[in-house]
């Protein structure tokens, strides 16, 4: 089991550009989830999915969008990129609500 | 809404030294609580957890109880390792994906 990846491992970007983090899991998890990480704020979560064809809006959806088209994958687009989304980003997925979750390794991400 | 508090840190110790991190947390109803520990360049990763008041979470070491009364999920090891160099994160879910993080403490081992 690979667990939870995420790709690319670091990316810089210019104000107003868009690109897309990709995340997948092969644990067959319903659930799955976005946060993002910035110092002294802990995790905030972006948007999450309950399964295939099912998302939601979390604290700080604004600036990005995602889909579930298969239960393995959950990709996170940033639609036009502001320095406000420099941070590091984590995807995470669960067997049952509210139940622990499996990160992976992050997406570091520097808008500038 | 739902908070989680926990000191940012950093806690310095020494090999060996016993080790408290406090978490207090607000919610409604009954939530899940959970211990977390990040090392460095890596993703979080579950460490304890407890579902209900009274449970007591244990991993490696480590150990923390459910207090509803107090409403805290302290975490606490008998003698920390230079390996236990982390951050920890307190955490709680009231399910449906509604998952507060606290965060997060760092805590340093000196050998």
């Amino acid at each position: 089991n690979a667990g939870v990846t995420q790709t690319p491992k670091f990316q810089v970007l210019k104000t107003g550009q868009s690109m897309t983090l990709q995340c997948a899991q092969d644990m067959n998890h319903e659930y799955m989830s976005w946060y993002r990480q910035d110092p002294g704020m802990g995790l905030r979560l972006i948007h999450y999915s309950v399964g295939a064809g099912i998302t939601d809006q979390g604290e700080v959806p604004n600036g990005y969008n995602v889909s579930r088209s298969t239960t393995e994958d959950f990709p996170l687009r940033l639609l036009s990129a502001a320095p406000s989304q420099t941070s590091v980003y984590f995807c995470a997925s669960s067997y049952r609500d509210g139940d622990e979750q499996y990160f992976g390794p992050g997406t570091r991400l520097t808008v500038t | 809404g739902d908070s989680v508090t926990q000191m940012e840190g950093p806690v310095t110790l020494s090999e060996e030294a016993f080790l408290t991190i406090n978490c207090t947390y607000t919610a409604t109803g009954y939530p899940s609580l959970f211990w977390y520990v990040q090392y460095p360049g890596e993703g979080l990763q579950l460490l304890l957890k407890a579902t209900k008041a009274d449970d007591k979470g244990s991993n490696k070491g480590f150990e923390a109880t459910y207090r509803k009364e107090t409403t805290s999920f302290h975490l606490e090891k008998g003698s920390v390792q230079v390996s236990d160099s982390a951050v920890y994160f307190c955490a709680l879910s009231r399910g449906y994906q509604k998952v507060t993080f606290g965060i997060g403490t760092k805590l340093q081992v000196i050998p």
